[in-house]
């Protein structure tokens, strides 16, 4: 069954340093999304994108985060300035299709630690 | 705004019995999707069960099964005959969907342990 990939499972970054968070979406998926867990909290909404624009982000999602869709099959957030408080696992997921009984298929997610 | 609320941050079953575990949302929508997704150590997220909240019949998947209770905002999630392999963390979603768009409402999540 095809997945999402996500690369690196772990990454640890310096305080103010710039870290790109790599994923790989379901081939044939048009709509990707990029959610965050802090340890021992929810999972919560970053930003959604489609058609190489961001269809929605959350509060969350300031000027420090930019998402890319660099070519055909790699699906990027960048967080430009790190702050500790980044420090979380980073789940990327896509979907066929929204609003259908489609789900969202998650990655593995990338543990980021911000030292 | 929309919420999801797992009451239950840990729960424990003994391998073969049956477990529930509950999870409210609040809503103002009338048509909407939710969802259970399992994490096991491995982390990746798994979808379990979907729910359409027009679908009165509550979903079921082989093992798992939900309790779906629209008027009280209730999507509780059972499994029975637990294995093993069913130990992860439970996470119950709300869908919302606007202009084109959708992202997942998660609750914090129940840690399940299977007992052998």
């Amino acid at each position: 069954e095809p997945e999402v990939t996500q690369t690196p499972s772990h990454q640890v970054t310096q305080m103010g340093q710039e870290v790109i968070l790599r994923c790989v979406p379901i081939s044939n998926h048009l709509y990707f999304y990029w959610y965050r867990q802090i340890l021992g909290q929810k999972v919560e909404f970053l930003v959604s994108f489609y058609n190489n624009e961001i269809s929605e982000k959350s509060e969350i999602f300031d000027d420090q985060f930019s998402v890319e869709r660099p070519d055909g099959s790699n699906f990027t957030l960048k967080i430009r300035s790190t702050k500790l408080e980044d420090s979380a696992m980073y789940f990327c997921a896509s979907s066929e299709r929204v609003q259908t009984n489609q789900p969202q298929h998650f990655g593995d997610g990338t543990r980021l630690s911000i030292l | 705004a929309q919420t999801v609320t797992q009451s239950q941050p840990e729960m424990s079953v003994q391998e073969a019995e049956t477990v529930t575990l509950s999870c409210t949302y609040d809503t103002s929508e009338s048509d909407y999707y939710l969802f259970w997704y399992k994490q096991p150590p491995s982390r990746q997220m798994i979808l379990v069960i979907r729910q359409e909240a027009y679908k009165q019949q509550n979903a079921t998947e082989n093992r798992f099964s939900v309790n779906f209770q629209k008027a009280a905002k209730s999507f509780s999630l059972k499994i029975s005959d637990s294995q093993l392999g069913d130990a992860a963390m439970y996470f119950c979603a709300y869908r919302i969907t606007q202009g084109g768009s959708e992202k997942l409402v998660f609750g914090k999540g129940t840690k399940l342990t299977v007992n052998p």
